[in-house]
């Protein structure tokens, strides 16, 4: 029962212009939301967060957007970099914060 | 270090046989917890320790994994009689108690390859 969904596995952008990364979830009792970069052969790393009770947060470049009606989030890049090529997660813990779920994947490459 | 270290990087084993996976957190984590990554998959989550104690192990697929923290640092994840379905790469991570913000911090991983 997958509850956090990534369902583009791949993504090519030219450098300098827009990534956009999106990200579903079943489960409405979801109330915060990261996102990971991972590099090959490297552990993921945080990127960005938001809390359900909002529904923009904006960290430099990165940018994400929450819609709780929709059960949906997307991850902003822009301008995209070379160096921005990476896996990207997104997950969400549960409640408890016991567990972290996270979805499939979306492997970024940004071409020069 | 600093970060969290995992080791081994890399582990080849032939099924049937017993591994351990070790990992020892940044220094005042009092979270752990195990991730597995499948090819092509999300991190799945095995177990979660708040000190010494296991406050959720519902991710462990069977009774041939466990794990323990008995010290409140370092954990070894333990796979008996391996089979080739438990070849991923087994994450670490750590986060300061119940961290309002939810950040994980992952360690590089241990590839297991089960022949």
């Amino acid at each position: 029962d997958q509850q956090v969904k990534q369902n583009s596995p791949s993504l090519s952008v030219q450098e300098g212009r827009i990534s956009i990364l999106n990200c579903d979830y079943t489960n409405s009792m979801f109330d915060y939301f990261l996102w990971y970069k991972k590099y090959p052969a490297e552990g993921p790393t945080f990127l960005i967060s938001i809390s359900s009770i909002k529904d923009k947060n904006e960290d430099g470049r990165f940018t994400v957007f929450l819609n709780k009606s929709a059960k949906h989030l997307s991850l902003h890049i822009v301008p995209s970099q070379p160096g921005d090529s990476a896996v990207y997660f997104c997950a969400a813990p549960s409640s408890a914060r016991n567990q972290f779920y996270f979805g499939t994947g979306t492997s970024l490459t940004v071409i020069p | 270090g600093a970060g969290v270290s995992q080791t081994p990087s890399n582990k080849v084993t032939e099924k049937g046989k017993y591994v351990e996976l070790r990992c020892d957190p940044i220094s005042g984590h009092t979270a752990l917890y195990w991730y597995r990554q499948s090819l092509g998959q999300g991190p799945e989550f095995l177990i979660y320790f708040q000190g010494t104690g296991a406050a959720d192990d519902s991710g462990l697929p069977n009774d041939r994994f466990f794990a323990v923290r008995p010290e409140g640092s370092v954990s070894t994840l333990k796979i008996q009689r391996t089979e080739r379905g438990d070849s991923a790469v087994y994450l670490c991570a750590s986060s300061p108690t119940h961290s309002n913000t939810g950040e994980l911090f992952f360690g590089e991983g241990s590839r297991l390859t089960v022949l």
